[in-house]
C-alpha cells in the first residue's frame, strides 16, 4: 500500500505572495499523482493530475506541480494566491490493484492554505 | 455532464431510524466509492463498487450496507448508526485506470 505524508497541516499565508505546498509519497513503481482541493461543505475538486509524461503539470487556477522521482515528491505550487484559494488541499496518490479495473486511492492527512489580506 | 449528484444534501436521524443517502453519475464510470469524511481530516475510502459488483469493503460495520442497483446508481443504507457516524459522507465516481476521481458534493450526517 501507498502512503501519502503532507507535513504541513496549515500553511498561512498573505495575498499575492507565492506558496508551495509539500507531498511525499511511498516508492513504487506506476504512480499517478493528484492534488485536490475542498472548499468548507463541499466536495473535492480536481486541481491537477500527473499521468505520465512531462513532470511539470498544470492545473486549474493557477496551480502546477512537479513530479520528483528520486525525491518521491509532488509538491504543489501557486506564484501568487488569492483570498479565494483558501481552502484544504489533499495530495492523493494511485496505483493499480492488480487484476482491477479501478484505482485505489491513498490520501494525504491535508493542508489548510490560510491566505490573509 | 461531468458531475456525481448526492442527495440529500443533509440528513438527521435518529439512532434507531433507517435511512438511505444516493448517488448518480451518468458519466459512464463502472467504478463508483464511498468515502466518509470527519471534520479536518483527509476522506476515507468505505466501499468500492466496479461493474456493480462490491470489490472493496474497508472492514464497515454492517449498520452501513451499500447497494449498486445499475451502472449509474449507488446508494448506501443506513440503519441502527451511532453519533459516531457523523460526518460527511462523499461518492465517487472514476473512468478506467488511471484516471481520477469525480466527489460528489456530499450528504453531511448527524446522528442523533
Amino acid at each position: 500500500a501507498q502512503s501519502v505524508t503532507q507535513l504541513d497541516s496549515q500553511v498561512p499565508v498573505f495575498e499575492e505572495a507565492p506558496v508551495e505546498l509539500r507531498c511525499n509519497y511511498s516508492s513504487s513503481v506506476s504512480v499517478y499523482l493528484f492534488w485536490y482541493v475542498q472548499y468548507p461543505n463541499q466536495g473535492l475538486q480536481l486541481l491537477l493530475k500527473y499521468l505520465s509524461g512531462s513532470t511539470l503539470v498544470k492545473g486549474i487556477n493557477g496551480f502546477e506541480a512537479e513530479f520528483n522521482k528520486s525525491q518521491t515528491s509532488f509538491h504543489l505550487r501557486k506564484p501568487s494566491v488569492h483570498i479565494s484559494d483558501t481552502a484544504e488541499y489533499f495530495c492523493a496518490v494511485s496505483d493499480k490493484l492488480g487484476g482491477n479495473n479501478f484505482n485505489k486511492f491513498y490520501f494525504g492527512s491535508g493542508t489548510k492554505l490560510n491566505v490573509k489580506p | 455532464d461531468t458531475e456525481v449528484t448526492q442527495t440529500p444534501k443533509h440528513l438527521v436521524m435518529g439512532m434507531t431510524n433507517k435511512k438511505s443517502l444516493k448517488c448518480e453519475q451518468h458519466m459512464g464510470h463502472r467504478a463508483m466509492y464511498w468515502y466518509k469524511q470527519k471534520a479536518k481530516k483527509p476522506p476515507e475510502l468505505m466501499f468500492v463498487y466496479s461493474y456493480e459488483k462490491l470489490s472493496i469493503n474497508e472492514s464497515v460495520p454492517s449498520r452501513f450496507s451499500p447497494e449498486c442497483p445499475n451502472s449509474s446508481l449507488l446508494n448506501l443504507h443506513l440503519h441502527a448508526l451511532q453519533p459516531e457516524d457523523s460526518a460527511l459522507y462523499l461518492c465517487a465516481s472514476s473512468p478506467p485506470i488511471p484516471g481520477e476521481l469525480f466527489f460528489g458534493e456530499g450528504s453531511r450526517l448527524t446522528v442523533l
